[in-house]
């Protein structure tokens, strides 16, 4: 069974950093591409940021670019994203999901990002 | 960015009744359009990949159709376990964008 869990989630202030981390199970992990999507009642769904199987290729929204960091342990079956410079709209919940060929087929539970003073 | 319109943003039907959710994109999206159902306080369920292909394990009563700009998704006969939010999401070019989101109810 295919399941990714988030972790690493939590209150945090404006200017501070905060890792997000994706543990996957149930699939070969290095044979997929990863993201990072997330969610919030005002803005709805929002994709993050990709990574490629080996890492190599990584995509932002632009309002990421320069603040958050994509990254992806094929050893330790994880991802993560590193997300710096926090701000008050980067509160949301954040999903870790699997794509391969055409689609996005898997999510996490969702873990809950909090930005604020 | 390639801008996704979902209609209608809400829709009540009645068991049995058929329902469809249309997406519109902002250019061509050469059919890289998936459909999500979400459940309150649940993640994404993939329903329909490619525009028209099935999930594994996702009933038959729903169904993805669509090219270029225009898609949609149907399902014949709304069940009490269709109530849910719908989304579509477009995979053609970064950013991935999604659809507004349709909240369905049981009439």
């Amino acid at each position: 069974e295919v399941q990714l869990v988030e972790s690493g989630g939590g209150l945090v202030q404006p200017g501070r950093s905060l890792k997000l981390s994706c543990a996957a199970s149930g699939f070969t992990f290095s044979n997929y591409g990863m993201a990072w999507v997330r969610q919030t009642p005002t803005k709805g769904l929002e994709w993050v940021a990709s990574i490629s199987t080996g890492g190599g290729n990584t995509y932002y929204r632009d309002s990421v670019k320069g603040r958050f960091t994509i990254s992806r342990d094929n050893a330790k079956n994880t991802q993560y994203l590193q997300m710096d410079s926090l701000r008050s709209e980067d509160t949301a919940t954040y999903y870790c999901a699997r794509h391969g060929g055409l689609r996005v087929d898997y999510w996490g539970q969702g873990v809950m990002v909090t930005v604020s003073s | 960015d390639i801008q996704m319109t979902q209609s209608p943003a809400s829709l009540s039907a009645s068991l049995g009744e058929t329902v469809s959710i249309e997406c519109l994109a902002s250019e061509d999206i050469y059919s890289y359009l998936a459909w999500y159902q979400q459940k309150p306080g649940k993640s994404p369920q993939l329903l329909i990949y490619a525009a028209n292909r099935l999930q594994d394990g996702v009933p038959s009563r729903f169904s993805g159709s669509g090219s270029g700009t225009q898609y949609s998704l149907k399902i014949s006969g709304m069940q009490p376990e269709d109530e849910g939010d719908y989304f579509c999401l477009q995979g053609s070019k970064f950013p991935w964008t999604f659809g507004g989101g349709t909240k369905l109810e049981l009439k």
